[in-house]
């Protein structure tokens, strides 16, 4: 059963460390989305990938985040310097062709929680 | 620009009984719909989506949902709930062609379900 993977499962860090999150696609799917999941914002798209090229990071704060697909089987995340306000549930997501119609399987998420 | 709108933030029903999740969506052209479901500290898992034909589409674990163009409304009921449904249910609409399978999400509504 092909499943989205995240590591950490949970992250508790201070204020001003360095986070990376990691996150396996399915084996052969070709786009990937990160999300931010908060009680008061909701689900917020912070960046999506295409064949490993971003198509749209306008949601991610650019001074402190960054997003990139070292290779087809690896995304990842990285804060840098963490702040209390990102403390939330970060999730994976991927889809097979990148088109209107794909369904997006989700990873179970990387609890964050910055001090 | 697309959007979608989940009225109820919140909703308990008894076990045994019906469902109705409102979802409402705007959008130029047809909509590609969705609906997931997010168990209790998991990822978002897809129930059912609606591309075209039968306006009525089937999902998993018992739930449907019908597309009614006229009210742009994409409601998902369940005839019978039962206490493992309960969980934060999200809609969405596809962002659009060329926009690499992005979705635009409501804002969740969570379901209790109570014995």
């Amino acid at each position: 059963d092909a499943r989205v993977t995240q590591t950490p499962r949970d992250k508790v860090t201070e204020m001003g460390q360095e986070v990376t999150m990691r996150c396996q696609p399915i084996l052969g799917h070709n786009t990937v989305f990160w999300y931010r999941q908060t009680m008061m914002q909701g689900l917020e798209l912070l960046a999506y990938f295409r064949n490993r090229a971003p198509l749209d990071d306008s949601g991610m704060p650019k001074d402190r985040f960054s997003a990139e697909m070292p290779d087809a089987t690896l995304a990842t995340l990285k804060i840098q310097p963490s702040e209390p306000r990102d403390s939330a549930v970060y999730f994976c997501a991927s889809g097979l062709e990148g088109r209107v119609t794909d369904t997006q399987y989700f990873g179970p998420g990387t609890r964050l929680t910055v001090l | 620009a697309q959007s979608v709108t989940q009225p109820d933030i919140h909703i308990t029903v008894s076990e045994g009984a019906s469902l109705e999740l409102r979802c409402n969506y705007s959008y130029g052209a047809t909509p590609y719909l969705f609906w997931y479901v997010q168990s209790p500290g998991q990822g978002l898992q897809l129930l059912l989506k609606y591309f075209s034909g039968d306006t009525l589409v089937q999902g998993i674990k018992g739930f449907e949902a019908e597309f009614k163009r006229s009210q742009s409304s994409f409601n998902l009921r369940k005839p019978s709930v039962h206490w493992s449904d309960a969980a934060e249910y999200f809609c969405a609409v596809g962002a659009g062609y060329n926009q690499g399978g992005k979705l635009i999400f409501g804002q969740g509504t969570e379901l209790s379900v109570k014995p």
